[in-house]
């Protein structure tokens, strides 16, 4: 079946610092990958999202490739702030039929 | 896009207690979700409606949780009665109109069974 793994956190950071999350996906035939971040009581927000292999999503300073070689969808940022503390998901869905999350990954960025 | 509403955003009952969630998405997307999402893991799907039909509800506890979806708007996720380890949040999504079928979030139901 369909799974995501994301690297266990959480992950504190100073803030400035260059941010890592990664991903890696277990699926059939080729998923669409999505970054979401839930903000503390909110609910998720989608971040970005890629459709098709070395398609690269990017918002708000955040990257993501989608590598199918590797089957990895890495989250970047090259300079966190503190507004970026939060918990950020992984997650791939199969044409509408299969949406799976991965278990998410806590950022706290330090000021 | 506009948001999904869900409401309440917090319920707090004693356990064997009924409790009752309710979600809106905007009128006319088809596809709407109810997950639960347990602290510090990622949301669990546990029912997903095409319009009116519940479509995959392979992992809602058939036991004590019902869902309904009438004239294919909003819906409603019962729980009755309630458990201990109920206690999470529960959230409803619906999708987006085409590829790559992103999925939007309410804020979500906190509830807490005492």
């Amino acid at each position: 079946g369909n799974s995501v793994t994301q690297m266990e956190g959480p992950v504190t950071l100073s803030e400035e610092a260059f941010l890592t999350i990664n991903c890696t996906y277990t699926a059939t035939g080729y998923p669409s990958l999505f970054w979401y971040v839930q903000y503390p009581g909110e609910g998720l927000q989608l971040l970005l999202k890629a459709t098709k292999a070395d398609d690269k999503g990017s918002n708000k300073g955040f990257e993501a490739t989608y590598r199918k070689e590797t089957t990895s969808f890495h989250l970047e940022k090259g300079s966190v702030q503190v507004s970026d503390s939060a918990v950020y998901f992984c997650a791939l869905d199969n044409y509408g039929q299969n949406f799976v999350f991965g278990p998410g990954t806590r950022l706290s960025v330090l000021p | 896009e506009a948001g999904v509403v869900q409401s309440p955003r917090y319920k707090i009952i004693e356990k064997k207690q009924p409790v009752a969630f309710w979600c809106n998405p905007i009128s006319g997307h088809n596809t709407l979700y109810w997950y639960l999402q347990n602290l510090g893991q990622g949301p669990e799907l546990l029912i997903r409606y095409e319009n009116e039909e519940a479509v995959d509800d392979s992992q809602l506890p058939k036991d004590r949780f019902s869902a309904e979806r009438l004239k294919g708007v909003d819906s409603t996720l019962k729980i009755q009665p309630a458990e201990l380890g109920d206690s999470a949040v529960y959230l409803c999504a619906r999708r987006g109109r085409a590829l790559p079928y992103e999925q939007y979030f309410g804020p979500g139901t906190r509830l807490t069974v005492t």
